[in-house]
């Protein structure tokens, strides 16, 4: 069955960095879209990154766009979130998911997530 | 960015009755339109994606309706599990999108 599983999370100060690793399985990780999705706490889901199936092409959100770097390994099913200069407002849970596949975006399959919390 | 509207914030259904749920996009999204479900302390789940096709292994009491800017998720008898929190999500322009969410709580 399909599985992913995030891992990295954790508390860092303002101005600091962390990298989120999502382990995939359980499906041809080489051939789809993979995203990253967060979760402030008692809020809403927001968009944060994409990545082509071969890495091709990456889309971030305005609000991380210059700040995070996503990536793909798929000789290992695994992908990163590079996260750099870190505030207040990146603190959420963060999710993997991966793309429906076909030309629309949509996440059929979500990891556990990891808390990031960023506070001094 | 397309705005995603959803409505009510909150509604109160008993079980075994039909709930109606609500999204509005500030543009035309086509029927590039899914709607998510997510419990207290999981991920969202994946219900129906392109306005109105469920997703793998989502029961037929859910159903999606609606394109352009004016979308509908309808559940047609409430069941306990059914009680959570839902999102719409637009994939028709980046970014894609979501509704700031809709919870479905036991009347």
């Amino acid at each position: 069955q399909v599985q992913l599983v995030e891992s990295g999370g954790g508390v860092v100060q303002p101005g600091g960095s962390l990298r989120l690793s999502c382990a995939a399985s359980g499906f041809i990780f080489s051939s789809y879209d993979i995203h990253w999705v967060r979760q402030a706490p008692g809020k809403g889901l927001e968009w944060v990154a994409s990545i082509r199936y071969d890495g091709s092409n990456s889309y971030y959100a305005d609000s991380v766009k210059g700040r995070f770097t996503i990536s793909r390994d798929n000789s290992k099913s695994t992908l990163h979130l590079q996260m750099n200069s870190l505030t207040v407002e990146d603190t959420a849970v963060y999710y993997c998911a991966k793309d429906v596949s076909g030309s629309e975006t949509y996440f059929d399959y979500w990891g556990q997530g990891t808390l990031v919390t960023v506070s001094s | 960015e397309i705005v995603m509207t959803q409505s009510p914030a909150t509604l109160s259904v008993s079980p075994g009755e039909r709930a109606t749920l609500s999204c509005r996009a500030s543009q035309s999204v086509s029927s590039n339109l899914a709607w998510y479900q997510q419990k207290p302390g999981q991920a969202p789940r994946l219900l129906i994606y392109g306005a109105s096709t469920r997703a793998t292994g989502i029961p037929a009491r859910f159903s999606g309706s609606g394109s352009g800017a004016e979308f509908t998720l309808t559940v047609s008898s409430l069941q306990s599990e059914d009680f959570a929190v839902y999102y719409c999500q637009q994939s028709n322009n980046w970014p894609v999108t979501f509704g700031q969410g809709t919870r479905l709580e036991i009347k």
